[in-house]
């Protein structure tokens, strides 16, 4: 079955720098790759997303980009503000069934 | 917010008991999926129920089951509780069939097996 691998687990960043999580899944028919953000007590909620016939997607301050081949894709936020400080996951599904999630990257934002 | 939502949101159990999870997915979501997060961990995939029917499940023992209602609300069942068994329980509503939509999740239900 798939496997997702996420890393770091943890990682600290200055306010203003920019963060990149990156994960990798083992399942090539995987195609939908979504990214979440859960802050202490609260539900996951998603931030953004990507399908395999894309290759990178931009949302603000946030993008996300995809290696098919290398079966690679990361979460790379610009301009850090104290209240990205969460845990992020991401997570690789086939067609939207059955998400396998990573571990999970705590990140820190630093004043 | 989601629209998805979940009761209870805290309750406590003993070993041995059984519990009911109860979740009401988002207007016009009719796929549920519920996952358990243990403290520190990503969600894990428990199962997923379309049209009422277990669509895909995940490796979790017969102990853990499940329900979906015509208005395609859902309840997830555990028997037997262990102390292992202690985790936020998340129910997780999408969009038209198992075949390839975002899911959403609602706040959770915290369980605490003592």
């Amino acid at each position: 079955g798939e496997n997702v691998e996420q890393h770091p687990s943890t990682l600290s960043v200055q306010e203003g720098d920019s963060a990149v999580i990156k994960c990798t899944y083992s399942d090539s028919a995987s195609n939908y790759f979504p990214w979440y953000k859960q802050e202490l007590g609260k539900r996951p909620q998603l931030i953004i997303d990507i399908r395999s016939n894309v290759g990178e997607k931009k949302d603000q301050r946030i993008a996300v980009t995809l290696n098919k081949t290398a079966k690679h894709f990361s979460l790379h936020i610009t301009e850090t503000q104290p209240e990205d400080s969460a845990v992020y996951f991401c997570a690789a599904s086939i067609y939207g069934q059955n998400f396998v999630f990573g571990p999970g990257t705590r990140l820190s934002v630093l004043p | 917010e989601t629209g998805v939502t979940q009761s209870p949101t805290h309750l406590i159990k003993t070993r041995g008991q059984q519990v009911t999870l109860r979740c009401s997915s988002q207007s016009g979501h009719n796929t549920v999926s519920w996952y358990q997060q243990a403290l520190g961990q990503g969600p894990q995939f428990i199962f997923q129920y379309y049209r009422e029917e277990e669509n895909g499940r995940g490796n979790f023992p017969p102990r853990f089951s499940g329900l979906q209602f015509p208005n395609y609300s859902s309840e997830l069942n555990v028997n037997a509780l262990e102390l292992d068994d202690s985790a936020l329980y998340l129910c997780a509503s999408s969009l038209g069939g198992p075949s390839g939509n975002t899911i959403y999740f609602g706040e959770g239900s915290w369980l605490t097996v003592v």
